[in-house]
């Protein structure tokens, strides 16, 4: 069975900090691997995915995450934090992006 | 430019009563799916649909169910509304080989 664990419910982070939310997966073979954001009162928005290839993957927004098959994670990073960053994010496994399993969620929380 | 669009937006209802909630798509997308939402859990896939007229059990199926007549449409029902139902429902739809895209939720309230 596949899963995905956030180890962090809540983050904040001052604007123009560096950002990194973390993302364990189980899943038996190359999963697909994805990352969402959700602003309040809307839906998910794909902000990056991983099918194969390059470990370091280039997103939306000036987001970036990087696959590591030895440590089963796929950590989200941002260089410098926007206030419009603030929002819930979620990392989520698929075995083809047929059946996605999702995390809890990271809300992120930046202070001026 | 609609996407993926779910009707309604909010609702309440009282337990027992039912309710269908409706996701259209106009990308033509083949799969579709219904999550629900609640706090600390991330989404839950309900029920989803690989194509017209079929539909599959998600992780959390009880005490719903989906029709896909449409390949555009995909409808959500609660026959019998329980307060454990509370929730944010999501749909998604995708195309082979493409990410989810997702509409911006039905807040139902159960009462």
């Amino acid at each position: 069975a596949q899963s995905v664990t956030q180890p962090d419910i809540h983050i904040t982070v001052s604007e123009g900090a560096s950002l990194e939310l973390r993302c364990n997966y189980s899943y038996g073979a190359t999963p697909y691997l994805f990352w969402y954001v959700q602003s309040p009162g809307q839906g998910l928005q794909l902000l990056l995915k991983y099918f194969s290839g390059d470990t370091l993957v280039q997103g939306i927004k000036g987001f970036e995450a990087e696959f590591k098959r030895s440590q089963s994670s796929f950590n989200l990073r941002k260089p410098s934090v926007h206030w419009s960053d603030a929002a819930e994010y979620f990392c989520a496994v698929g075995a083809d992006d047929y059946k996605l399993s999702f995390g809890a969620g990271t809300t992120v929380t930046v202070r001026a | 430019n609609a996407g993926v669009t779910q009707t309604p937006k909010f609702r309440v209802l009282k337990t027992g009563q039912s309710m269908t909630l409706l996701c259209a798509q106009d990308m033509n997308h083949e799969y579709m799916y219904w999550y629900r939402q609640d706090p600390g859990m991330g989404l839950r896939l309900i029920h989803y649909s690989v194509g017209e007229g079929t539909t599959a059990k998600g992780e959390v199926p009880d005490g719903y169910n989906v029709s896909r007549l449409k390949k555009q449409n995909f409808l959500l029902g609660l026959e019998s509304a329980a307060p454990s139902q509370t929730s944010v429902y999501f749909c998604a739809s995708r195309s082979t080989g493409h990410p989810q895209h997702f509409g911006d939720g039905t807040r139902l309230s159960i009462l």
